[in-house]
């Protein structure tokens, strides 16, 4: 069955170091997104991408980074990871105007 | 800045009743609006979703209706069963060529109880 995967699911950081969660469709959906999830906020857009080599900053992008090479894949990067990047993050693909699937996140700790 | 403002935080809902979770947005031009249902340490998962167009969409037990000119919209889940235990988000999107770059309400923790 197509999915969606994120990895690792769970990943503990130090303040400082850079950090790339990854994330793989295999619904072959141009757009890819990235949201943060925090208490009292919903869902945050991070960054997202409507195809190959197209990448775009969402509403809360600073300090993070995203690069599209091929359909299936959009990682995620923390350049320099703070503390208040601890969240959990959630990746997600639609199709042009299709309803939108959410991976089963990564919970990320910034110490 | 809260674009789309959920209310209730949290909802307690007996076992048969109706639970109804509303949304009110700013900006005029959303043109998509969804609902996500989301359980412990899972991604959220579309439950249903609404167009302008139309006042009200209904899957199931589950109802979203829609009011323009108030700009809020609301779900309504008809016989609540404890497996609805989850918590809710409402959305909206400006983007009508592409409908995942949501705007999403803080969300409201839902406890049917048996």
């Amino acid at each position: 069955d197509a999915e969606i995967t994120q990895s690792p699911r769970h990943k503990i950081t130090e303040t400082g170091r850079q950090v790339t969660l990854a994330c793989h469709q295999t619904w072959n959906h141009n757009n890819m997104f990235w949201y943060r999830q925090d208490l009292g906020h919903g869902l945050r857009l991070i960054h997202y991408s409507y195809g190959v080599q197209d990448t775009n900053k969402g509403e809360v992008s600073d300090g993070y980074s995203v690069s599209r090479s091929n359909t299936e894949d959009l990682p995620l990067t923390l350049e320099s990871a703070a503390s208040s990047q601890t969240s959990v993050y959630f990746c997600a693909s639609s199709l042009n105007r299709g309803p939108v699937f959410f991976g089963p996140g990564t919970r990320l700790t910034v110490l | 800045q809260q674009q789309v403002k959920q209310s209730p935080q949290s909802l307690i809902v007996q076992k048969g009743g109706i639970s109804i979770i509303n949304c009110a947005y700013e900006n005029t031009a959303f043109d998509y609006f969804p609902w996500y249902q989301q359980f412990p340490g899972k991604g959220p998962a579309l439950l249903i979703a609404i167009r302008p167009d139309v006042s009200e969409k209904k899957e199931g037990r589950f109802t979203i209706s829609f009011n323009k000119s108030a700009k809020q919209f609301s779900l309504h889940i008809m016989d609540s069963q404890p497996g609805d235990s989850a918590t809710y988000f409402c959305a909206a999107s400006t983007d009508s060529s592409n409908t995942g770059k949501l705007i999403f309400g803080q969300g409201t923790t839902l406890q049917v109880k048996p």
